[in-house]
């Protein structure tokens, strides 16, 4: 089955530096790959996804890079803000609709002001 | 992810005991999932439903039951078979229709063992 791997497990920037958070997956099939934000203590958030057939996506100062070839994708957050600062989680899907999403285990992103 | 409700938001287990999580959205979503979050550890399948009247096992299924039995609800039971359920509890659910699976999360519970 599926396995996502995801690093760091935790990272502190500076407000207005930018954080990338990457994972690995192993099954090729996969071609959705979402990440969601979570912060404490509440539900996880969708903020950006990005299926197979696209390389990037954008959405203001968050973006997603998929490299199919090497099976990983990464999370870039440009001028950090502190209310950036949550869990964030990576997860990959395979094609059949309604598939289970596997997680990684999440990155603590601090943004210190 | 406003259309999924979770209750209880706090719940307190004595050990031994059979505990039953609620579920429940209204946004006609076909699948729905329950997911265990605990520290360090992300989030890990417990068990997922694509339809009414099924449900598979995932990662973690053992010492957790559930039933379909509305396309609406997806409680989840932690039985004394669970040798260790404190956790938050997270409930998803999958837009319908979609080729890809967007879940939305409930606000999840979180349960305690005296």
């Amino acid at each position: 089955g599926e396995n996502v791997e995801q690093h760091p497990s935790t990272l502190s920037v500076q407000e207005g530096d930018s954080a990338v958070i990457k994972c690995t997956y192993s099954d090729s099939a996969s071609n959705y790959f979402p990440w969601y934000k979570q912060e404490l203590g509440k539900r996880p958030q969708l903020i950006i996804d990005i299926r197979s057939n696209v390389g990037e996506k954008k959405d203001q100062r968050i973006a997603v890079t998929l490299n199919k070839t090497a099976k990983h994708f990464s999370l870039h957050i440009t001028e950090t803000q502190p209310e950036d600062s949550a869990v964030y989680f990576c997860a990959a899907s395979g094609a059949s609709g309604n598939t289970p999403l596997v997680f990684g285990k999440g990155t603590r992103l601090s943004v210190i002001a | 992810d406003g259309g999924i409700t979770q209750s209880p938001k706090y719940l307190f287990r004595k050990e031994g005991q059979n505990v039953t999580l609620s579920c429940e959205q209204n946004l006609n979503h076909d699948a729905m999932y329950w997911y265990r979050q605990d520290p360090g550890q992300g989030l890990r399948l417990i068990y997922y439903s694509q339809i009414v009247n099924d449900f598979q096992k995932g990662d973690i299924a053992e010492g957790y039951s559930v039933s379909r039995e509305k396309k609406e609800s997806f409680p989840l039971t932690v039985t004394s078979a669970q040798k260790n359920p404190t956790a938050f509890y997270l409930c998803a659910s999958t837009r319908t229709g979609s080729s890809y699976n967007e879940q939305f999360f409930g606000p999840g519970t979180r349960l305690t063992v005296l």
